[in-house]
């Protein structure tokens, strides 16, 4: 059983589409995570949610919008894709928000491959 | 804020010698520290955590890291590379205390040859 689970785990698209990547996760945590690898491996997070509410975003465009039916689940979709949102997106979660109180790991998806041509 | 720095993006070695990785950090209050390796094309995998308990900390596959904080490091080693250690690492902080948020280093290659 995959814990964080991811779709599509790649995808290629043209620039100026709207596209969505779903993630959902097994572990009853409470905190998930957007996280963006550029094509220089560097990872830095995007967004973090708690309990459905968004708690982190850092300084993302606002073509990106993540969304969070349930906390089991957070979407991703950007909208009017461009050459540089070209990435590899990982949804992550973790126990819950606060480091003290919660437990620190975060748990990693396999990734969203994102090609914009 | 905090920050994390390793030293060498790629590293090379031979099959049984020892791994090396190094990753200073800079943190304003006591960090957590974390190592997570990536092999290709996959997701980010958890190998061990510094959570303030022991310095000396075991990982997965046999990969082990210490903390010392007079050094601000937490380099990362294995005595005895197998070619399917070849992957890249991360080394990663966040605040002891807090909103649970990873700040990663910019990865170092492993490369493993016979």
């Amino acid at each position: 059983d995959t814990a964080v689970s991811q779709t599509p785990k790649y995808l290629v698209t043209q620039m100026g589409n709207d596209k969505s990547i779903k993630c959902e996760q097994n572990l009853g945590h409470d905190t998930m995570y957007w996280y963006k690898q550029d094509s220089k491996k560097f990872l830095k997070i995007m967004f973090s949610y708690n309990n459905k509410e968004l708690i982190i975003n850092e300084t993302v465009p606002n073509r990106f919008s993540p969304k969070s039916p349930d906390k089991a689940h957070l979407n991703l979709h950007i909208n009017s894709l461009e050459l540089g949102d070209s990435a590899v997106y990982f949804c992550a979660s973790s126990q819950g928000l606060d480091t003290r109180l919660y437990g620190n790991t975060i748990y990693f998806g396999e990734g969203s491959w994102l090609t914009v041509v | 804020a905090q920050s994390v720095t390793q030293l060498g993006s790629h590293v090379s070695v031979s099959e049984g010698a020892l791994v090396l990785l190094r990753c200073n950090y800079s943190s304003s209050v006591p960090p957590y520290l974390f190592w997570y390796v990536q092999y290709p094309n996959q997701g980010l995998q958890l190998l061990l955590k510094y959570t303030s308990a022991a310095t000396l900390v075991k990982g997965i596959n046999g990969f082990e890291a210490e903390f010392k904080k007079s050094e601000t490091s937490f380099h990362l080693t294995k005595p005895s590379a197998h070619m399917s250690d070849a992957a890249e690492y991360f080394c990663a902080v966040t605040l002891s205390g807090g909103y649970n948020k990873l700040i990663f280093g910019a990865g170092t290659r492993l490369a493993v040859h016979p």
